[in-house]
């Protein structure tokens, strides 16, 4: 099993619409959520760093941590096609611990 | 603030071959690290330096790559001899220290192909 599971898509909806991304993870020592924006032949870019469960919001974005249940999910309000991207969650336990990352959800907005 | 800074962008070679990328990282971050992303998945951690000692590199293919940071700054990874399976996006990250607080910068890597 691995660690991070994450559907990889793709993914493509109407722009305007709600988007929901989802991981799950199996190590309940991870404390430190995140979730990555990835463009096509780009480095990973950092949207939302959480810290244990609970909802943390920046602007159009919403990430979610459920960890009774293992869940990440990231919402994304009034998508745009800008938004068209790879979204990586990633997790870790803390201090030196290595950053495990899901494989990825392709995501498509359509104008 | 300047970003990780990789080098080069792009590199073809035949198997067997060796090869070497380069990375800079913001300045002061004493976290580094390496990572592989094979086309489809995650990126998966090669090795983390903290200033110029290693870390972690218990998923470094030892017997083919190698990597240094010396003076705590510069980072090199090399691949002798190259596989097939290598060829993906190696992506650099640096991170100004191992607190909550801190994410990762990534800069845009070097994608190589071996033929």
């Amino acid at each position: 099993q691995k660690e991070v599971e994450q559907d990889p898509g793709p993914l493509s909806v109407p722009e305007g619409a709600i988007v929901s991304l989802n991981c799950t993870y199996s190590n309940s020592a991870f404390q430190y959520f995140m979730w990555y924006r990835q463009y096509s032949r780009k480095g990973p870019e950092l949207l939302m760093y959480t810290y244990s469960s609970g909802n943390k919001e920046d602007g159009r974005f919403t990430a979610q941590v459920d960890k009774s249940s293992k869940y990440i999910s990231l919402f994304i309000r009034d998508s745009q096609p800008s938004d068209s991207a790879t979204y990586l969650c990633a997790t870790f336990s803390g201090g030196y611990q290595k950053v495990t990352f899901g494989t990825g959800t392709k995501l498509q907005v359509i104008p | 603030e300047a970003g990780v800074a990789q080098s080069p962008r792009y590199k073809i070679i035949e198997k067997r071959q060796s090869v070497a990328f380069w990375c800079n990282p913001i300045s002061g971050h004493a976290t580094l690290y390496w990572y592989q992303q094979i086309l489809g998945q995650g990126p998966k951690l090669l090795i983390q330096f903290q200033n110029n000692g290693v870390v972690d590199d218990s998923q470094l293919p030892k017997d083919r790559f190698s990597a240094e940071r010396l003076k705590g700054v510069d980072s090199t990874l090399k691949i002798q001899p190259a596989k097939l399976e290598d060829s993906a996006v190696y992506l650099c990250a640096s991170r100004l220290g191992t607190g909550s607080n801190y994410g990762y910068t990534f800069g845009s890597g070097t994608r190589l192909t071996v033929v």
